[in-house]
């Protein structure tokens, strides 16, 4: 099983539409969570911090389940300039591994 | 957030010649250090991790004589690609992470390709 697994989809959705990405991850003792936003031949770049008690960002919402290890993000209201891959990133003890990332790909 | 400056951020070279990589961080200590490879439309593989003064953990697959890693100090880590050869030819990304638990911090990326 891999350490951090993500659907690579990808989910091609319609602007404002409603899109929720999840990630499960396997090392119940990772300490922090995040996702990460990648362009298309850029570096990848921090969207948000995911915490238990839930993080919102405008549009965005990430949610931690530590009990069955997963967390989430939600975007709404999709926009055109939301079309890029989502990466979940998992941190643990001298550890960060990413997900495979999500595709999103949002249509006008 | 943190800075973390990697250079150069692209580079062409000729087959069999090597060609190093640095990644620094520019305001915290860089614990551990991360080196990945993308190639066109995958995602990010990681490569090896590296902690400060010590050897690097390779991943399964890559070939450590080949992509020698040095992470003499706390904001600086290189990525040597020896004798490289077309194959080669990827987008290689450097991440930096200090001790608390912050996020990762990556670098601009660096786009090799190989003649």
């Amino acid at each position: 099983r891999k350490e951090v697994e993500q659907d690579p989809g990808p989910f091609n959705v319609p602007e404002g539409a409603t899109v929720a990405f999840n990630c499960t991850y396997s090392n119940s003792a990772s300490q922090s969570f995040f996702w990460y936003r990648q362009d298309c031949r850029k570096e990848p770049k921090l969207l948000m911090s995911v915490y238990s008690s839930g993080n919102e960002d405008g549009r965005f919402t990430a949610q931690l389940n530590r009990a069955s290890q997963y967390i989430s993000l939600l975007i709404r209201d999709s926009k055109l300039s939301d079309s890029a891959t989502y990466l979940c990133v998992v941190k643990g003890y001298q550890k960060v591994t990413f997900g495979i990332g999500t595709k999103l790909q949002v249509i006008p | 957030g943190a800075v973390v400056s990697q250079h150069p951020s692209w580079v062409i070279c000729k087959s069999g010649t090597s060609v190093k990589i640095e990644c620094r961080s520019l305001d915290f200590q860089a614990t551990t250090m991360f080196w990945y490879r993308q190639f066109p439309k995958q995602s990010l593989m990681l490569m090896a991790t590296s902690n400060e003064g010590s050897k690097a953990t390779y991943e399964q697959g890559v070939e450590k004589d080949k992509f020698l890693i040095n992470h003499a100090s706390l904001t600086l880590s290189t990525l040597t690609v020896t004798s490289a050869h077309p194959e080669d030819s990827s987008f290689y990304i450097c991440s930096a992470s200090g001790r608390r638990n912050t996020e990762a911090f990556f670098g601009q990326g660096t786009r090799l390709t190989v003649v």
